[in-house]
């Protein structure tokens, strides 16, 4: 049973063009995250949510829209997409706080061409 | 200032060495450490929690040094499969609003 799942695996796609990555965690967790791992390994957060609540938004482009229909949901729309979108797109939640284990979903590899 | 710093290596070592690895953090408010690995193309897994007095796991042997805002994480023994990427993880408060911090990483590659 995975923890932390995200669909799709890898996406690649066209500039301009509109696209969503769904997450799930069957974990019970409060807290669930969306980070971007851009092509120097650089694991940078880009929203967390508390409960279906948006508790950090760390300057990422208006472009990007997360979605948290229940606490178990964690979705990321990125409408525009541009070459620079390009990388490894982790979803991860973990109990409140950050003081204990993230888990991770396998990752989005999304290439705009 | 990233809030987070470790040296990115690569690290090449043979099997059965020991290797060490160090990290600084900025916030001098954080309160939960962790040592997480990678794997090529995989997502990051959580090796260790860091605990004030130091920890062991095995091999894997955990300091933290809150003076010096300094962790570290020494692998005896290396086996091949210790290859990977290793995170230095920092949370940014124990609240609500607490949020983890990574590193860029450090790569080990342990060859027979």
């Amino acid at each position: 049973d995975t923890a932390v799942s995200q669909t799709p695996k890898y996406l690649v796609t066209q500039m301009g063009n509109d696209k969503s990555i769904k997450c799930e965690q069957n974990l019970g967790h409060d807290t669930m995250y969306w980070y971007k791992q851009d092509s120097k390994k650089f694991l940078k957060i880009m929203f967390s949510y508390n409960n279906k609540e948006l508790i950090i938004n760390e300057t990422v482009p208006n472009r990007f829209s997360p979605k948290s229909p229940d606490k178990a949901h964690l979705n990321l729309h990125i409408n525009s997409l541009e070459l620079g979108d390009s990388a490894v797109y982790f979803c991860a939640s973990s109990q409140p706080g950050g003081v204990a284990e993230a888990f991770f979903g396998q990752g989005t590899r999304l290439t705009v061409v | 200032r990233k809030e987070v710093e470790q040296d990115p290596g690569p690290f090449n070592v043979p099997e059965g060495a020991t290797v060490a690895f160090n990290c600084t953090y900025s916030n001098s408010a954080s309160q939960s450490f962790f040592w997480y690995r990678q794997d090529c193309r995989k997502e990051p897994k959580l090796l260790m929690s860091v605990y004030s007095s130091g920890n062991e796991d095995g091999r894997f042997t955990a300091q933290l040094n809150r003076a010096s805002q300094y962790i570290s994480l020494l692998i005896r023994d290396s086996k091949l499969s210790d290859s990977a990427t290793y995170l230095c993880v920092v949370n940014e408060r124990g609240s609500t609003l607490g949020r983890l911090y990574f590193g860029r990483g450090t790569q080990l590659t342990v060859w027979p």
